[in-house]
């Protein structure tokens, strides 16, 4: 079965700063991972997914990913965080085998920003 | 704005009711996907429609039913409703099917039962 851990319910990190929002899977083939930001009451966007190919991802808002098959991790990470930037965000992992296409999200990492 | 839309944004209801959520696909987008989103259980999948047939199912209730239309809207049943069933529910859609697809969310129904 599939799984995938956020072990931080909340990062905390100061304006300007890099950010890190922790992502590990279990997967039984192989991993198709995203991440997603929830806004206060609203659905959650995509940022970036990592299907194949280049180990690091780039995708929206200046985030970025990196695909690490030996740790089985997904960290999502910006170089220099935003107060914006605070949000709930979502780690999701979908397995290329055995013909399901259930997705399953993490809990969810809270991230504050500090201005 | 995901292109996703969802009606009702906002259910209040009591128990043993039931109860019907829809959802919108962005254009040109085929499969549609419920999640039902809780403080204590996080955000949990509950079924996945392609083109009008069950492509996947997750921890969904028998109390809850799904069904997507020829004009490939979606139609999300809840019944006999519980006070646990107190939750957010949110559709996303995807062009296909597949693994790779990236979802698009919409802005969810919030559901309470009193």
């Amino acid at each position: 079965a599939q799984s995938v851990a956020q072990p931080e319910d909340q990062v905390n990190v100061a304006e300007g700063n890099p950010l890190t929002v922790k992502c590990t899977y279990s997967v039984s083939g192989n991993p198709y991972l995203f991440w997603y930001v929830q806004y206060p009451n609203r659905g959650l966007q995509f940022l970036l997914k990592y299907i194949t190919g280049d180990n690091l991802v780039k995708g929206s808002y200046g985030f970025e990913a990196e695909f690490n098959k030996s740790q089985t991790s997904f960290h999502l990470k910006k170089p220099s965080a935003l107060v914006s930037d605070s949000a709930l965000y979502f780690c999701a992992v979908r397995d290329s085998s055995g013909g399901s296409y259930i997705p399953t999200f993490g809990r969810g990492t809270s991230l504050i920003v500090h201005p | 704005d995901s292109g996703v839309t969802q009606t009702p944004k906002h259910l209040i209801t009591a128990t043993g009711q039931r109860v019907t959520l829809r959802c919108s696909p962005r254009s040109g987008d085929l499969s549609v996907y419920w999640y039902q989103q809780s403080l204590d259980q996080g955000l949990q999948f509950l079924i996945q429609y392609y083109n009008g047939e069950e492509r996947a199912k997750g921890n969904i209730l028998e109390r809850f039913s799904a069904q997507q239309f020829p004009d490939l809207h979606s139609e999300l049943n809840l019944s006999s409703l519980e006070l646990g069933d107190s939750a957010l529910y949110f559709c996303a859609s995807s062009l296909l099917a597949g693994v790779e697809e990236t979802q698009y969310f919409g802005p969810g129904t919030r559901l309470l039962v009193l």
